[in-house]
């Protein structure tokens, strides 16, 4: 198993300018979500998933989009870069959807963004 | 709803030992923690749920007292390899599907 996999690992954004944050996993985990990581913020929850179709807000949702068409995707989306989206973003998933953030967290790689 | 963790750092000499906290403002189901090592992911601790029942690594030990709404973390015979960013992360009960970090705790081990 790959486990959780995030592309790219690092990006460098100008104002205005759009992307997607790419993650996949391949445990079938029901539950996904994504963090962002700022110094002295610890991690921050923008956008979660309990399966394939529903998605809600998490903590700091504003300026990004996500969608679930399957269960091993999960992309994030920022449709606008602004430099205070600058930082480190997680995905994480785990196995069910009924307890998922009550269960363990499985953690990729991170991607690196500074936008500019 | 982010928890609040003490200290925010602590240096130890290898073999001594060191307590970690972690206490919210609301009633928890569920405290969990991650190690983080510079520039990687989070790892997967403990998790410690509302009634008693904990799941985790044999060597790492953490308590949770579900009335004052706090955990702490017990760090014992440190090894370098302890070094890292500790970061607790809590579930609370009012149904929602959300696990709010702390800001962490950065423990350094010297030799």
């Amino acid at each position: 198993n790959a486990g959780v996999t995030q592309t790219p690992k690092f990006q460098v954004l100008k104002t205005g300018q759009s992307m997607t944050l790419q993650c996949a996993q391949d445990m079938n985990h029901e539950y996904m979500s994504w963090y962002r990581q700022d110094p002295g913020m610890g991690l921050r929850l923008i956008h979660y998933s309990v399966g394939a179709g529903i998605t809600d807000q998490g903590e700091v949702p504003n300026g990004y989009n996500v969608s679930r068409s399957t269960t091993e995707d999960f992309p994030l989306r920022l449709l606008s870069a602004a430099p205070s989206q600058t930082s480190v973003y997680f995905c994480a998933s785990s196995y069910s959807s009924s307890g998922g953030a009550q269960e363990t967290q499985y953690f990729g790689p991170g991607t690196r963004l500074l936008v500019l | 709803q982010q928890p609040v963790q003490s200290p925010q750092a602590v240096i130890l000499r290898e073999g001594e030992d060191a307590v970690i906290n972690c206490s919210s403002s609301k009633a928890l189901y569920s405290v969990h923690w991650y190690r983080q090592k510079h520039g990687e992911a989070p790892v997967f601790l403990m998790i410690l749920l509302k009634g008693g029942e904990q799941k985790g690594h044999d060597k790492i030990s953490a308590s949770f007292n579900e009335k004052k709404q706090q955990s702490s973390l017990y760090l014992t015979a440190s090894q370098l390899s302890y070094s890292g960013t500790y970061f607790c992360g809590t579930v609370d009960q009012t149904g929602a599907n959300n696990l709010f970090f702390g800001t962490g705790t950065r423990l350094t081990v010297i030799p």
